[in-house]
């Protein structure tokens, strides 16, 4: 069965360091997002990219992250100068279509910054 | 105002028997998705059930069911014969209009199966 993958499955920087979070989305989706999870809290959105280009995002989505599909397989979330508050668990996820389709999530990048 | 409530922390059930987990939602689009997924201590968000609504029938996948009660906004996911591997975090989501792509998760309930 199809699935998105993520690597690293866990990542540890220095805070000010820039991090690249890979994803692979399942080969027939069209959208692609990413999530983020803080310790013990509830997942949140960050932004959605489709046709190469961003179509939602959320107010943690700031000028310090950026998101790009640099080929026909690849997804990555760009953090340019992590802060400690970025520590989280990092998920991408995708869909056939947006709207109702149902999002398939990857297992998650663990990013410490410390 | 939470646009999606989980008010069950934490719940016990007893390998094979059926167990409910809350979940009421807010919003004022007619459009809307509600979803179901299941979060393992390893981490991984697994999707389980989807319900939209204007569907007529409460949806079902396997063992899962969707009890979708629209005019009381809620859409309580029932794991019927609970087995071991079914402890874990349950998070409730939605996703708001037609067009709209993210999903607002709840906070999750963290459901304990014992033997």
């Amino acid at each position: 069965e199809p699935e998105v993958t993520q690597t690293p499955s866990h990542q540890v920087t220095q805070m000010g360091q820039e991090v690249i979070l890979r994803c692979v989305p399942i080969s027939n989706h069209l959208y692609f997002y990413w999530y983020r999870q803080i310790l013990g809290q509830k997942v949140e959105f960050l932004v959605s990219f489709y046709n190469n280009e961003i179509s939602e995002k959320s107010e943690i989505f700031d000028d310090q992250f950026s998101v790009e599909r640099p080929d026909g397989s690849n997804f990555t979330l760009k953090i340019r100068s992590t802060k400690l508050e970025d520590s989280a668990m990092y998920f991408c996820a995708s869909s056939v279509a947006g709207g109702g389709e149902t999002q398939y999530f990857g297992p998650g990048t663990r990013l410490l910054v410390l | 105002a939470q646009k999606i409530t989980q008010t069950q922390p934490g719940m016990f059930v007893q390998e094979k028997e059926a167990v409910t987990l809350d979940c009421t939602y807010d919003t004022s689009d007619p459009s809307y998705g509600l979803f179901w997924y299941k979060q393992p201590s390893s981490g991984e968000m697994i999707f389980l059930i989807y319900q939209g609504s204007y569907d007529q029938q409460n949806a079902t996948e396997g063992r899962y069911s969707l009890n979708f009660q629209k005019a009381r906004k809620s859409a309580n996911l029932v794991i019927s014969a609970s087995q071991l591997g079914d402890s874990a975090m349950y998070f409730c989501a939605m996703r708001e209009g037609s067009y709209a792509r993210q999903l607002t998760f709840g906070s999750g309930t963290q459901l304990t199966v014992l033997p």
